[in-house]
């Protein structure tokens, strides 16, 4: 099956430093997302981005589908934006929908 | 526009004892996604519902089952609970099965003893 690798495992910032988080997969894809989980424990909706770019604010992110990788840049960080980032894909022409995560990438943001 | 619900928000059960999570899809939805979410770990895909009937399956045994009804909100049971089955619980909708954009629910967090 695919492998989805997230890079760096662990991310320390101090407010209002920008940050560039990675996506790798090992096949073709068509979909890919980001999320934010909270401490709570909710996933939120960062991107949809099975290609191209997309901004959001402070946050975009690029997916370059022949290269199999994706990036997720944070601008201006606040300490709201701690917590675990996942990249999320889904691949195959069977596929109805079913995403594969990678392991994430926790980011502390230190006032 | 309500988003995707889940019940209950934390649980505790005992070893070998039966649960029944259940969840509500985003408005406009009619596919539901569950997946299971041990500590310090990424989602993994349980399985996935549309029309009533599961399409998908993720490597998990048979304990695992799952229901949708008509109005499209969805039940994850999973039966003779092990304490591996630990774990928060998400549960995710979707339009027609597709492989558009996915929201996924709260969570429920369950504690097998």
């Amino acid at each position: 099956g695919i492998q989805v690798e997230q890079s760096p495992p662990d991310l320390i910032l101090q407010e209002g430093a920008n940050s560039t988080l990675r996506c790798n997969f090992s096949d073709s894809v068509n979909n890919l997302q980001w999320f934010h989980q909270n401490p709570w424990g909710q996933l939120i909706n960062l991107f949809y981005i099975p290609s191209g770019t997309k901004q959001n604010g402070r946050l975009s992110a690029t997916t370059v589908a022949t290269e199999r990788y994706s990036l997720l840049y944070i601008s201006s960080s606040q300490t709201t934006d701690s917590g675990v980032y996942f990249c999320a894909v889904g691949y195959g022409s069977s596929n109805t929908g079913k995403l594969i995560f990678g392991q994430g990438t926790t980011l502390q943001v230190k006032p | 526009d309500a988003g995707v619900t889940q019940s209950p928000t934390h649980l505790i059960k005992t070893r070998g004892q039966q649960v029944t999570l259940r969840c509500s899809p985003k408005s406009g939805h009619d596919t539901v996604s569950w997946y299971q979410q041990a500590l310090g770990q990424g989602p993994q895909f349980i399985f996935q519902y549309y029309e009533e009937e599961e399409r998908q399956r993720g490597n998990f045994p048979d304990r695992f089952s799952g229901h949708q009804f008509p109005n499209y909100s969805s039940e994850l049971n999973v039966n003779a609970l092990l304490l591996g089955d630990s774990a928060l619980y998400l549960c995710a909708s979707s339009f027609r099965g597709s492989k558009g954009e996915q929201y996924f629910g709260p969570g429920t967090r369950l504690t097998v003893t």
